[in-house]
């Protein structure tokens, strides 16, 4: 039980353009979704916190407006990373918990490379 | 900033037990201490957690000190496999969110 997927698994895009990945819940429905990013040799960093049906909580730093998240059901959350740059690239990683219990799960994580 | 503080690195010989520690000298009472592993290119992997009692499941035990200011997970017989790098966290629960410190990279050795 509690596992976590994420769609695309990798994604190659092109500077300027926007690129969306979802985080699904497969076995549980998650009242709370997490997303990280993860340079190369780095820890993962924090970016969102988000509730369902509400807006995400963005960490200091991140800019809401380019990393856009929805979480509209308790299965699916996705973060959409708008006008994408090199300096995108990176491995986005999300989590998710249910209410009531004491552990993240995490999804296999999204790498994504901008040209 | 990460509440936790671990070896950057560690070797251990297959077999072995692997005895990896963590430093979280400014946890408050009800955050619990959380172990994730994370296996090259993969997402983190949820190992084991505990709050003041030490803990056992298939996978590994968790030794919290009285204090609750350190703990240590243990692998009982490491395998190759066992290969990752390892995080400590601490935390309220699972809805709050993780600060990843920089962990501890094992390298299980044949």
């Amino acid at each position: 039980g509690a596992v976590v997927s994420q769609h695309p698994s990798w994604v190659i895009c092109k500077s300027g353009t926007s690129v969306k990945i979802e985080c699904r819940s497969l076995d549980f429905q998650a009242t709370t979704m997490f997303w990280y990013r993860q340079f190369p040799k780095q820890s993962l960093m924090l970016m969102a916190t988000s509730n369902e049906g509400s807006k995400a909580t963005y960490e200091q730093g991140v800019e809401k407006d380019k990393f856009l998240i929805n979480h509209a059901s308790l299965t699916l959350s996705t973060l959409t990373v708008t006008s994408a740059h090199p300096e995108d690239s990176s491995f986005y990683i999300c989590s998710a918990s249910l209410a009531r219990t004491d552990t993240q799960y995490f999804g296999p994580g999204t790498r994504l490379t901008v040209l | 900033d990460a509440k936790t503080t671990q070896p950057p690195s560690m070797d251990c010989a297959e077999g072995r037990a692997a005895n990896l520690p963590c430093n979280h000298s400014t946890i408050s009472g009800n955050e619990y201490v959380y172990w994730y592993r994370q296996i090259h290119s993969q997402g983190p992997q949820y190992i084991i957690h505990g709050l003041k009692n030490n803990e056992t499941n298939e996978m590994a035990s968790l030794i919290i000190t009285e204090d609750r200011k350190s703990s240590t997970l243990i692998l009982p017989h490491a395998t190759l496999r066992d290969t990752a790098v390892y995080y400590c966290i601490v935390a309220l629960s699972g809805t709050y969110k993780y600060i990843f410190g920089t962990g501890t990279r094992l390298k299980v050795l044949a």
